[in-house]
């Protein structure tokens, strides 16, 4: 079964300052996809980068970017110049597919505050 | 494009009563997904449709059901709602490059 691990429950960072989240997967699969997303308090939830596993270049989306390691199943997210509408849970996802069907595993989310 | 809706967005409900939410995918998207989130057990997946038919299914009961309709907008019913059922239910659409977009929710009370 695929699982995904975040480990840190709650972080915090001053603005402008860097962060990184972690978040670890396990699945036998060697085409995927992984997935940020951020859920602010108005609870909506917000993709914010994306990784293709069959690409070897790590994504990057403006101040957002990704590590991925994929012999260590690892995929962390590199937020630089913290902002404060960066204040929101942050969410790792696997995609899977089954049977044609799709579905994302999440796991139990990363609540990061920055601090003016 | 317009984004993911789904309505209503907050509905309070008492024990046993039934329940439908409705969420309007990106025009285009052909796929919807619908999780439920809570603080217990974070984000669970409940099914997903694709062209009026339920591809997957989580690992609820059989209370929890949806349907989709020909231009692609979705529903789900719960019904013989139990105070456990309270949560935010999210939607979400893709089309056929596996990434999901999600609605602002329904957040469901049950009293």
């Amino acid at each position: 079964a695929q699982t995904v691990t975040q480990s840190q429950p709650e972080m915090s960072v001053q603005e402008a300052e860097t962060v990184t989240l972690s978040c670890t997967y396990d699945t036998s699969e060697n085409n995927y996809y992984l997935f940020w997303y951020k859920q602010p308090p108005s609870r909506q939830m917000i993709l914010v980068i994306r990784q293709e596993a069959y690409k070897q270049q790590n994504a990057t989306e403006n101040r957002f970017s990704v590590n991925f390691q994929k012999a260590a199943k690892s995929f962390s997210l590199k937020i630089s110049d913290s902002q404060l509408g960066d204040t929101a849970m942050y969410f790792c996802a696997f995609h899977i597919t089954q049977g044609g069907s799709e579905k994302l595993v999440f796991g139990k989310g990363t609540k990061l505050t920055v601090n003016p | 494009k317009a984004g993911v809706t789904q309505t209503p967005r907050y509905l309070i409900k008492t024990r046993g009563q039934q329940v439908t939410l409705s969420c309007s995918p990106i025009s285009g998207h052909r796929s919807v997904s619908w999780y439920q989130q809570t603080p217990g057990q974070g984000l669970q997946f409940l099914f997903e449709y694709f062209s009026e038919t339920q591809r997957n299914k989580g690992n609820f009961p059989g209370r929890f059901s949806g349907r989709q309709f020909s231009n692609s907008r979705s529903e789900m019913n719960v019904s013989t709602l139990e105070l456990g059922d309270s949560a935010l239910y999210l939607c979400a659409s893709s089309s056929q490059g596996y990434t999901q977009y999600f609605g602002p929710g329904t957040r469901l009370t049950v009293l």
